[in-house]
């Protein structure tokens, strides 16, 4: 079946240092690919997401790419700050509409 | 517009005991969903539907029964709460047209649950 794997946390890391947190998948099809993001207490908001491949998608300076040749979908951030810290998922959904999630990466960023 | 609600924000249960969680969204979305979050496991989706009156099961539907009369609403029931049903409960909405299956799924605050 389908899934996603993401690399473990937790990610720490100094203000303004890049980030990458790896995610790749396994799938059938051609599934969309997205992150979110899920602050402290809260439920889980869109960061970015990507529809078939060699899409781009970005936001808030963070950017990731939707690479079918290796199933991965990596997420970046040149410069993070602290507001920044939070957990990110990386999660896919194919055409029978389930959304399979990652077990997610906490990030704490110091100032 | 509110979004997506959940109801309660806290529950304790002792095993064996049943309720049911509640779920509305205001955006007449038609594709509407339950997760549960566990440490270390990320979310895992119980059931799903596309549609009033339609439904279909996730990774870990058992112990779990969901209906969909309305657009709006989507119960989700646990009949004999048992202590690994402890969790975080998110209910989440998205429309179904557009981008279909890449369409941005909107989540609620989430339900505490603690079964004893």
């Amino acid at each position: 079946g389908n899934s996603v794997t993401q690399m473990e946390g937790p990610v720490t890391l100094s203000e303004e240092a890049f980030l990458t947190i790896n995610c790749t998948y396994t799938a059938t099809g051609y599934p969309s690919l997205f992150w979110y993001v899920q602050y402290p207490g809260e439920g889980l908001q869109l960061l970015l997401k990507a529809t078939k491949a060699d899409d781009k998608g970005s936001n808030k300076g963070f950017e990731a790419t939707y690479r079918k040749e290796t199933t991965s979908f990596h997420l970046e951030k040149g410069s993070v700050q602290v507001s920044d810290s939070a957990v990110y998922f990386c999660a896919l959904m194919d055409s029978s509409y389930k959304l399979i999630f990652g077990s997610g990466t906490r990030l704490l960023v110091r100032p | 517009n509110a979004g997506v609600t959940q109801t309660p924000k806290f529950q304790v249960l002792k095993t064996g005991q049943s309720m049911t969680l509640q779920c509305a969204q205001d955006m007449n979305h038609e594709y509407m969903s339950w997760y549960r979050q566990d440490p270390g496991m990320g979310l895992r989706l119980i059931h799903y539907s596309v549609g009033a009156g339609i439904t279909d099961q996730g990774e870990v539907p058992n112990g779990y029964n969901v209906s969909r009369s309305t657009t709006e609403d989507f119960p989700l029931r646990l009949l004999s709460a048992a202590p690994s049903q402890t969790s975080v409960y998110f209910c989440a909405s998205s429309p179904l047209g557009g981008q279909g299956a890449g369409n941005e799924q909107f989540f609620g605050p989430g339900t505490r649950l603690t079964v004893l």
